[in-house]
């Protein structure tokens, strides 16, 4: 069965330092897309960073990355300079590609916090 | 642009009550619809999805029902909360069903007493 597992309930960061949250998957459909959202404490869902299962490179938004590590089944995020603002919890998800619910899997987040 | 809506923001019933969420989006037609429940400190759950009007699937079975009554509204209900439907949820909407992202509404957060 599908599965996301992020191991890392809290994190804490320096600001202008760069943190790599941890993010598992498991499934046994070879097409996928990994999802990673932020929440602040205000409770919205906000949509970070996009990788395809068959996409070459790893996907990157501003200061988002998706370190992607097919063969582990790793998508980790990595947010470079981090800011005061991006204290907030990040949830990490999965569709599969043979899904046709569009629904997506989520991971039990991480805590993410910076500190001045 | 598109939009989503959520109303009420903030609720707190009573066991045994009638609950009604509601989720409107705006600025697209046909959109896939989706409602999620978050318990505290977990991740999202899928409820239901839509994919057109009166089109329904459950992920869970539970106490919760939603209904799509307009190509652009959803609703969540149930005719008698418990306790352990306490939770934050959160409408979504996609325009194709493998679209990259889904987007949130601001959510619901509901308390039962």
């Amino acid at each position: 069965a599908q599965k996301i597992t992020q191991t890392q309930p809290g994190m804490f960061v320096q600001e202008k330092e760069a943190v790599t949250l941890d993010c598992t998957y498991d499934t046994s459909d070879p097409s996928y897309g990994l999802f990673w959202y932020k929440q602040p404490s205000s409770g919205e869902m906000i949509f970070l960073i996009y990788q395809g299962s068959y996409d070459q490179q790893n996907a990157t938004e501003g200061r988002y990355s998706l370190n992607f590590q097919k063969a582990r089944k790793s998508a980790n995020l990595v947010i470079s300079a981090s800011q005061l603002g991006d204290s907030a919890m990040y949830f990490c998800a999965m569709r599969e590609g043979s899904s046709n619910t569009g629904k997506l899997i989520f991971g039990q987040g991480t805590t993410l916090q910076v500190k001045p | 642009s598109q939009t989503i809506h959520q109303w009420p923001a903030t609720l707190v019933q009573p066991v045994g009550s009638p609950l009604s969420l509601e989720c409107t989006v705006e600025g697209t037609s046909n959109p896939n619809l989706y409602w999620y429940r978050q318990a505290a400190g977990r991740g999202l759950q899928l409820l239901f999805y839509s994919v057109g009007i009166g089109q329904i699937s459950s992920e869970v079975p539970q106490n919760l029902s939603a209904s799509r009554p307009q190509d652009r509204q959803f609703i969540l209900s149930s005719k008698k909360l418990l306790l352990s439907d306490s939770g934050f949820y959160l409408c979504a909407w996609s325009v194709e069903l493998l679209v990259k992202e889904q987007y949130f509404g601001p959510g619901t957060r509901l308390t039962v007493t």
